[in-house]
Formats: C-alpha cells, structure tokens, sequence
C-alpha cells in the first residue's frame, strides 16, 4: 500500500483540463512543501513535471501546474493533448528517517 | 547534462544478493546530491529503496531497511545497491535516479533496468 493516494485512473478529452490528487498525512504532503510530480510512459524513465509543489522545471510546458491544500496535494494539466497520455506518480519529502514516499500512480487517458 | 546508467545481472536466483551500478557521467557522485534508488515492479507503482549522500549517509525504505546496503565509489563516479535474501517480489524495474541539490526531488533519472528473480 502506498504512502500517498492518487486517484487509479482519470480522462479527459483534448483541451480540456484534468486535476490528479494526491493525499498524504500531516506528516509528509500536509508538513512539507516538498511535492513533485513525475510522468512516466510506457517503457520509459519517470520525468519531472513539477517540483516543491508548484515549480516548474526548464522545458516543462506552462500547461502543468501544482498546488497543495492541507494533505492533499494536486496536478492539473490543462489544454490537454495526446502526448500527455501517460502514468503519473506524486511524490513527498517525509522526514529525515522516511525521506521519500510515492503515491501509487494515476493512469491518463486522453480520449 | 547527467546522465545515470544501470548495469547489473538481469536475473538472479531467490535467496540471492541484487547487485546493481549505477554509472553517474555528466557530474560528480562528489556533489551535493543525494544518489537513489528507486524499483517498479511490472505493472506496478514506484517505491522509493534508499539513497546516499556524497558524505556517506544513508536513509533506507523502512521496509526494505534490513536487506538494503547503497554504497558510493567517488573514484569511478558511480553508486551501487545491494539487495540480500530476494524473493520473487523483488522482481521488477530497478532505476537510479539523483536527488536535487537543496530540495527533495528526483532531478535526473538512470533508464532503468529489468531484474527479474527466478530459479
């Protein structure tokens, strides 16, 4: 079971906009402003989408964004388009004895 | 640009040690970075194994904690994991990945390799 819950599955068509979730504790999501957000496609590496909750790193498109509210914290990814059609995976600091746990995934169909 | 590259024995037999390097070019295991590990097995989700730091510390997963040794070796510029007593669900997806300087996400990614533990 995974330290952080994310949604199983989410859809949405082209252009629109979908939000994934990501729920923790107040003892990682809730307690530290240390959230990222990876994509994975099939067969290949993760890649950062978004880091310390809301940043953005070089090259990442202004179509993905992050927050965070309380425990929970979010991806949305709007305009959508077939590219991002993709795994994604959140992931909080949890302390110096945890330092990283997961959320189990969220699969992305675009229709 | 850093580059990560695994290499290791695509199969090991249950009861065994997995031996995995990561080869770091592009930058040095000298800096201030964390140096992960991270598995997936197939069809699964990711979960975090451990990491060290350039200084030699080290966090392990809780629940791997007791069969999980990372090591570094500055002067091949790469980090190791070893995993002891493995069983068929340790079969999966093995990547390394670094942990940013100053913050706690994973900047650079290895492509990941299959070890799959079987007789």
């Amino acid at each position: 079971q995974s330290a952080l819950t994310q949604p199983a599955s989410v859809s949405g068509s082209p252009g629109q906009s979908i939000t994934i979730s990501c729920t923790g504790t107040s003892s990682n999501v809730g307690y530290y402003n240390l959230v990222s957000w990876y994509q994975q496609h099939p067969g290949k590496a993760p890649m950062l989408m978004i880091y310390e909750v809301s940043k953005r790193p070089s090259g990442v498109s202004n179509r993905f964004s992050g927050s965070k509210s309380g425990n929970t914290a979010s991806l949305t990814i709007s305009g959508l388009q077939a590219e991002d059609e993709a795994d994604y995976y959140c992931c909080s600091y949890a302390g110096s004895s945890a330092s990283r746990v997961f959320g189990g995934g969220t699969k992305l169909t675009v229709l | 640009q850093v580059q990560l590259q695994e290499s290791g024995p695509g199969l090991v037999k249950p009861s065994g040690t997995l031996s995995l390097t990561c080869a770091v070019s592009g930058g040095s295991v000298s800096s201030s970075n964390w140096w992960s590990w991270v598995r997936q097995p197939p069809g699964k989700g990711l979960e975090w194994i451990g990491e060290m730091y350039h200084s030699g510390s080290t966090i392990y997963n809780s629940s791997l904690k007791s069969r999980v040794t990372i090591s570094i070796d500055k002067s091949k510029n790469q980090f190791s994991l070893k995993l002891s007593s493995v069983t068929a669900a340790d079969t999966a997806v093995y990547y390394c990945a670094r942990g940013a300087s100053r913050s706690w996400f994973f900047d650079y990614w290895g492509q990941g390799t299959l070890v799959t533990v079987s007789s």
